[in-house]
């Protein structure tokens, strides 16, 4: 079975610094890999997605992320945090690769918090 | 343009009472999916629709959930007798198409809470 571990559920960096949030993943074949945000009270936003194109991936705000096979892997980065990036991550794996369902495994999240 | 509209935003329920949770998918989109969200957890999956065709209930956690989408667009999801481990957010999504890479729209979410 397909899943996503989050390493820390809580990170906190200044206004400026790099951004990492770490993400691995559990999977038999090559999986479709997601990152969501959200923001208090609202639903979940993507930010980008993997899907067997290119390793390195640009998404909005800002932020990438590296599909890492060797180290089954997908943090999320990005180089200068910004006051309105504070909310929480979330990881996500698709259930069935290939199949038509698509249903989302996410990770328990990690809540950014950024100083000024 | 409308995204994913969910309603109520906030539901209060006694133990033991019934409650329906609406889900207003984005026009057109043929997938719609329901997440249950506990407090400091991330979402997991209920249900999985295929327009009207409910293809995957395998996340249900008993026989008290129920979810239907009748006419392939509008979906509920049906609680009945609900306890208190019931009490999380409840997210809809929708999906263009049935591919596992399509983007999930998320819909904001309603909040349950179980007395």
């Amino acid at each position: 079975a397909q899943s996503v571990t989050q390493l820390g559920s809580h990170v906190s960096v200044s206004e400026g610094a790099l951004v990492l949030l770490r993400c691995n993943y559990s999977s038999s074949v090559p999986p479709y890999l997601f990152w969501y945000v959200q923001y208090p009270n609202q639903g979940l936003q993507l930010l980008l997605k993997y899907t067997s194109a290119a390793t390195l991936v640009k998404g909005i705000n800002g932020f990438e992320a590296e599909f890492k096979k060797s180290e089954t892997s997908f943090h999320l980065t990005k180089p200068s945090a910004h006051m309105s990036d504070a909310a929480e991550y979330f990881c996500a794996v698709t259930g069935n690769y290939g199949g038509s369902q698509g249903n989302l495994i996410f990770g328990k999240g990690t809540k950014l918090s950024v100083k000024p | 343009g409308a995204g994913v509209s969910q309603s109520p935003r906030y539901k209060v329920a006694k133990r033991g009472q019934d409650v329906a949770l609406r889900c207003d998918p984005i026009s057109g989109h043929v997938s719609l999916f329901w997440y249950q969200q506990a407090l400091g957890q991330g979402p997991e999956f209920l249900t999985y629709f295929q327009n009207e065709a409910q293809l995957d209930k395998s996340g249900l956690p008993s026989d008290r959930f129920f979810a239907e989408r009748p006419e392939g667009s509008v979906s509920t999801l049906k609680i009945q007798r609900t306890q208190q481990e019931d009490s999380a957010v409840y997210l809809c999504a929708s999906s263009l198409a049935e591919s596992s890479y399509n983007e999930q729209f998320f819909g904001p979410g309603t909040r349950l809470t179980v007395l």
